[in-house]
Parts: structure tokens; sequence; C-alpha cells
């Protein structure tokens, strides 16, 4: 079936240093969502991509949808300590939609 | 409060009891979702309906049974549990759309019913 792998599984920065997650999938996804688990939380939705390259910025967040639509990147600028959570990505196969196993992002401050 | 509700937020409970976890959308969805999240493992998509029709059932035992009364009301009933089912459960709606685009399937969770099986 569809997987989708999403590395590293855990990153422990600084806080004021970047992050960066990744996503991949073997086959074309028609779309790619980005969540955020925050500690004791539930999944929030973040942002959608659809088009091939696209990339969207939400603040310190940048969002990017690979050209071949198989990957996707979350990177954010200058961690503080409120990005700390699990970020989620998941890929949409025709109307499936499929959770790559997350990153959890911890800042020491 | 994501206009997802969920209730109990906590249940524990033995192999050999039965209980329903209850799920409540005010978002005027199409669609609506149970998911299982274990430690370590990725969101599993364990049932969904759209229109109040089941179209995946995600090869889930049967201790756990679902029921879609109409689209703002979904429930899990379990029974029987074993200990591996403890998990957070999540329940999700959302608007169902076909566009040139692709089908948009953003999902809005419910806060979850922390299960732990005895």
């Amino acid at each position: 079936g569809q997987q989708v792998m999403q590395i590293p599984q855990y990153q422990h920065v600084q806080e004021g240093e970047d992050f960066t997650t990744y996503c991949n999938s073997s086959t074309t996804l028609s779309n790619i969502q980005w969540y955020k688990q925050r500690p004791g939380g539930h999944p929030v939705f973040l942002i959608q991509l659809v088009k091939s390259g696209e990339v969207k910025k939400q603040k310190r967040l940048t969002f990017q949808f690979g050209e071949a639509k198989k990957n996707s990147s979350l990177h954010i600028t200058a961690t503080q300590t409120t990005d700390v959570g699990t970020y989620f990505c998941a890929g949409l196969y025709g109307n499936k939609l499929v959770f790559g196993a997350g990153t959890i992002l911890r800042v020491k401050s | 409060e994501t206009g997802v509700t969920q209730t109990p937020r906590h249940l524990v409970m033995g192999m050999t009891n039965k209980k329903s976890l209850k799920c409540e959308q005010h978002l005027g969805h199409n669609a609506m979702y149970w998911y299982k999240q274990s430690a370590k493992k990725p969101l599993e998509l364990m049932f969904v309906y759209n229109f109040k029709e089941q179209t995946e059932n995600n090869s889930v035992p049967s201790r756990f049974s679902p029921e879609c009364p109409n689209s703002s009301h979904l429930f899990l009933h379990l029974h029987t549990l074993q200990p591996e089912d403890s998990a957070l459960y999540l329940c999700a709606s959302s608007q169902v759309l076909r566009s040139s685009r692709g089908t948009n399937e953003k999902l809005f969770f419910g806060s979850g019913t922390q299960l732990s099986v005895l």
C-alpha cells in the first residue's frame, strides 16, 4: 500500500536554530498536507500544497512540494519554544490520505 | 475549539467491558473519520464515512464497531478489547470537494479519547 516516509523521527534543537523535516513518497501524490500536534494535544492542520514545485510560507515556516510531487519539506527558521510538538505530513493518494510517522521537535531555551 | 467534540476525554475499561466513544462535528462537513494514534506509530485510519455511508474499513478488528447515524455524529463501539488497543482515538471531519486540482480533504480533529484497556 501507499506509504509516506518522514524523517527525522526526532530532533532536539537550541532555540534560534533552524529545523527541517522531510517527507517522501514512492508514488506521485495528489497533494500533501502538514499538521502540527502539540504535546498532549491533537493534530491541527497547517497547510496544503497542491502544485508541483509549490512553495508556501507562514511566518517562520516554509513548506515545499517537490517538482515530481513525491516529496515535501517543512522548514522552520529560528525555532522558538512555542514550536515544540510533532509535525506530520499527510500525502493524498487519489482520495486516500496517508500520514507519515511524524517528526518530534524539542526546543531547548 | 476545532468544531469537533469528542467524549469522553479519558476512558479506562476492562477487556470484558462494552463502551462507546462519541464524536460530534459542528462544521457542516460531509465526511467523518476514526483514527488510532499509538506511541511511535503513524496515525492509523480506521473508518471513513462519506455522506453517512461507510466508505473505508481499514482491516479493523470486529471488536471495533462504528456507527454514523447522521452527518454530524459518529460513534465507535468497543467490546472485548485487548490491552494493545490502548491508544488515543481521534475523530476528524472534513468537507470532501472535487476540483481540477484534486480532492480537498483537510481534516479537523477532535481532542481525542485516551483509552486504556486493562
